[in-house]
């Protein structure tokens, strides 16, 4: 079955200090797995998939198939980056994504 | 570009009536995917059109049915409703040749009373 795991409902640091939002998946297979994000009264809008290798506001993921995770971080928070982040994975060649619960980021200044 | 829009923005509704939630999928996409995201969760992929077909399903009943346009807008019917169907749709498109980003709509905010 597919599962996507975030265990945190809510993480709160100050600017300036390192983020880490974890994300761990379950899949047998070869996933794409992805981060969205949502910030206040905006809509669900993609910020990087693994697939591209790229940072995007600052944010990098790497994917860890032998720990099945991929962990969003941004080694210095922004006010700005306060938003609710959701992993999501899908099977290649398929777009149906199955997303976690969500973290929220809460970065004080 | 307006990107995706949906509508109505919000719906109440009893128990045991039926509902149609509209989407318009952003400019040049073809694919269009329908989401449940009750409070607190992640979205659940619902089903996807292709084609004015149902390409992928996932766990939901067969009360929930949709249907795609020409246009490739889309649209979503859930018949019989419950209380636990209250949520926010959220309807996401894209493009089949190329990308699998999604691109989401605002929601439809449903409640049942």
């Amino acid at each position: 079955a597919q599962r996507v795991t975030q265990p945190e409902k809510l993480l709160s640091v100050f600017k300036g200090a390192p983020v880490e939002l974890k994300c761990n998946y379950s899949y047998s297979g070869s996933p794409e797995l992805f981060w969205y994000v949502q910030y206040s009264r905006q809509r669900l809008q993609l910020l990087l998939r693994h697939i591209s290798r790229e940072s995007i506001k600052g944010f990098t993921a790497d994917l860890n198939k032998g720990e099945t995770s991929f962990h969003l971080k941004k080694p210095f928070a922004q006010e700005e980056d306060s938003a609710m982040y959701y992993c999501a994975l899908s099977r290649r060649g398929f777009q149906k994504l199955v997303f976690g619960t969500g973290t929220r980021l809460l970065v004080s200044p | 570009d307006a990107g995706v829009t949906q509508s109505p923005t919000h719906l109440i509704k009893t128990r045991g009536q039926q509902v149609t939630l509209r989407c318009s999928p952003k400019s040049g996409h073809d694919t269009v995917s329908w989401y449940q995201q009750a409070l607190g969760q992640g979205p659940q992929f619902i089903f996807q059109y292709y084609e004015e077909e149902e390409r992928q399903r996932g766990n939901f009943p067969d009360r929930f049915s949709g249907h795609q346009f020409p246009n490739y807008s889309s649209e979503l019917n859930v018949n019989a409703l419950l209380l636990g169907d209250s949520a926010l749709y959220l309807c996401a498109s894209s493009f089949s040749g190329t990308s699998y980003e999604q691109y989401f709509g605002p929601g439809t905010r449903l409640t049942v009373t």
